[in-house]
C-alpha cells in the first residue's frame, strides 16, 4: 500500500497568489490534518478533517481553507500568499476520527517570493 | 490554547548512553501524548505514544513516562545508535481532542 502522498513537492508563488495543495491519505483512511512546518520549529496544526466535515481549525487566518472530498483526499487553500506563507506544509492521514496514530506525508514545500 | 515546550533543544550523547527528552504542556485536561521522530529531510514518523490513563509505556529501546500531575511526559532513548539521531518531537491534544499541539523539537545527536 501506498503512504500518504502529496502534490507537488515543491512550488515557487509570488505575494498575493492563490495556492492548492493535495493529499491523498492511506487507503482505508478517513481523517486528514493538514500543518505548517517552518524551518527549525515544530508542525503547527492548521486543519483536521473526517468524514468530508471539519473536525479541528488551528490558529490560521481565513486565507486558509480546506475540503475533504468522497474519497477522502484533501486539498489545502491558501488566498493572497504572504512572505511568512514560505514552509513546509504537511498533510496526515489515521484511521479514526482523532488525531491519534498520525502517518505523515513528505509534505509540500512552498515558497513564495 | 495548549501549549507545549521541550527541553534541552539540543541533547549530544555518546552511542550506548541513553537520551532522556522532557516536555511540559499546559491544559491539564489534555489525553493523548505522542512523540514524533523527524530525520533530516524526511516526514516525521511516530515513535512512541501515552494515554492519560496510564503512567509509563515501553517499546524496545524506547520509553515514555507521564507525570500528570507535573504536566510534563519524556521521552527515554536507551543504548542509543547513530540512527537515533534526528529531531524529535513531543505533542499534546487538548481538550475536545480536535487540535494537535507540537513542541518545538529536540535535536538529538548521537556521537558514535
Amino acid at each position: 500500500d501506498a503512504g500518504v502522498t502529496q502534490s507537488p513537492t515543491h512550488l515557487i508563488k509570488t505575494r498575493g497568489q492563490h495556492v492548492t495543495l493535495r493529499c491523498s491519505p492511506i487507503s482505508g483512511h478517513k481523517s486528514v490534518s493538514w500543518y505548517q512546518q517552518v524551518l527549525g520549529q515544530g508542525p503547527q496544526f492548521i486543519f483536521q478533517y473526517y468524514e468530508k466535515e471539519e473536525r479541528g481549525r488551528g490558529n490560521f487566518p481565513d486565507r486558509f481553507s480546506a475540503r475533504q472530498f468522497p474519497n477522502y483526499s484533501s486539498e489545502l487553500n491558501v488566498n493572497a500568499l504572504l512572505l511568512g506563507d514560505s514552509a513546509l506544509y504537511l498533510c496526515a492521514s489515521s484511521l479514526g476520527a482523532t488525531l491519534e496514530k498520525l502517518f505523515f506525508g513528505s509534505g509540500t514545500q512552498l515558497s513564495v517570493l | 490554547g495548549e501549549n507545549v515546550e521541550q527541553h534541552p533543544s539540543t541533547l549530544s550523547v555518546q552511542e550506548g548512553d541513553s537520551a532522556v527528552i522532557k516536555c511540559t504542556y499546559s491544559d491539564s485536561a489534555s489525553n493523548y501524548f505522542p512523540w514524533y521522530k523527524q530525520e533530516l529531510g524526511k516526514r516525521p514518523q511516530l515513535i512512541i505514544d501515552i494515554r492519560s490513563n496510564v503512567g509509563e509505556k515501553k517499546d524496545q529501546r524506547i520509553a515514555v513516562t507521564l507525570n500528570k500531575t507535573a504536566k510534563h511526559f519524556s521521552l527515554h532513548i536507551t543504548e542509543t545508535q547513530p540512527e537515533d539521531s534526528a529531531v524529535y518531537f513531543c505533542a499534546a491534544t487538548p481538550r475536545g481532542n480536535n487540535r494537535l499541539a507540537f513542541g518545538k523539537g529536540n535535536q538529538v545527536v548521537v556521537i558514535p
